[in-house]
């Protein structure tokens, strides 16, 4: 069945850094999703990547999707304190099949220190 | 107004004893999910309904039953619960099926001792 693979699994920065977590798919994906959950809450979305090649930008956060749809990368520019959480991708399979499924990766858990 | 509201937050429990565990949406979606996640912070989907209908139904152990009594409402119903059931359960909903973004509830953290 589908996989999705997500490193780092944790990472560790200073105030400032730079952070960054990349997806990668064993199938091609329809659409690929982030999600945040901070310690103790649960998962909020972030945003949604529908076309190959495609980049967002939310304030310090951008996000890509590769070309070939089987890969993603969520990337933090200066990171601040607020930005601690566990940050999930989570890809729908566009093999053809049933897409109803949301598979995510296990998620990179991001502390800063102030 | 809670979007997806679970209940309840905390469950502790005996080994063999049966648990439910009930979520509701006032998001007028079609689709519903349960996920599982474990102390590792993975989340893996167990069950998902659209319209009642059930749509997606992971490797999960028969103890785990989902019943939906209507769109707006999936409840979790396990028996005979084991150790390895301790973890947090996440309801979740989606406007469509195949493209929407899931809104979380807050999870019920199960406990068996």
């Amino acid at each position: 069945g589908q996989q999705v693979m997500q490193i780092p699994q944790y990472q560790h920065v200073q105030e400032g850094e730079d952070f960054t977590t990349y997806c990668n798919s064993s199938t091609t994906l329809s659409n690929i999703q982030w999600y945040k959950q901070r310690p103790g809450g649960h998962p909020v979305f972030l945003i949604q990547l529908v076309k190959s090649g495609e980049v967002k930008k939310q304030k310090r956060l951008t996000f890509q999707f590769g070309e070939a749809k089987k890969n993603s990368s969520l990337h933090i520019t200066a990171t601040q304190t607020t930005d601690v959480g566990t940050y999930f991708c989570a890809g729908r399979d566009g093999s053809g099949g049933s897409n109803y499924k949301l598979t995510f990766g296990k998620g990179t858990l991001l502390t800063v220190n102030p | 107004d809670t979007a997806v509201s679970q209940t309840p937050k905390y469950l502790v429990t005996q080994m063999g004893n049966d648990k439910s565990i009930k979520c509701e949406q006032n998001l007028g979606h079609d689709t519903m999910y349960w996920y599982k996640q474990d102390s590792k912070k993975f989340l893996k989907i167990m069950f998902s309904y659209n319209n009642k209908e059930l749509i997606i139904n992971e490797t999960v152990p028969n103890r785990f039953s989902p019943k939906s009594p209507d769109k707006a409402h999936l409840n979790l119903h396990i028996n005979s619960l084991e150790l390895g059931d301790s973890a947090v359960y996440f309801c979740a909903s989606s406007h469509l099926s195949d493209t929407g973004e899931l809104f979380f509830g807050e999870g019920s953290r199960l406990t068996v001792l």
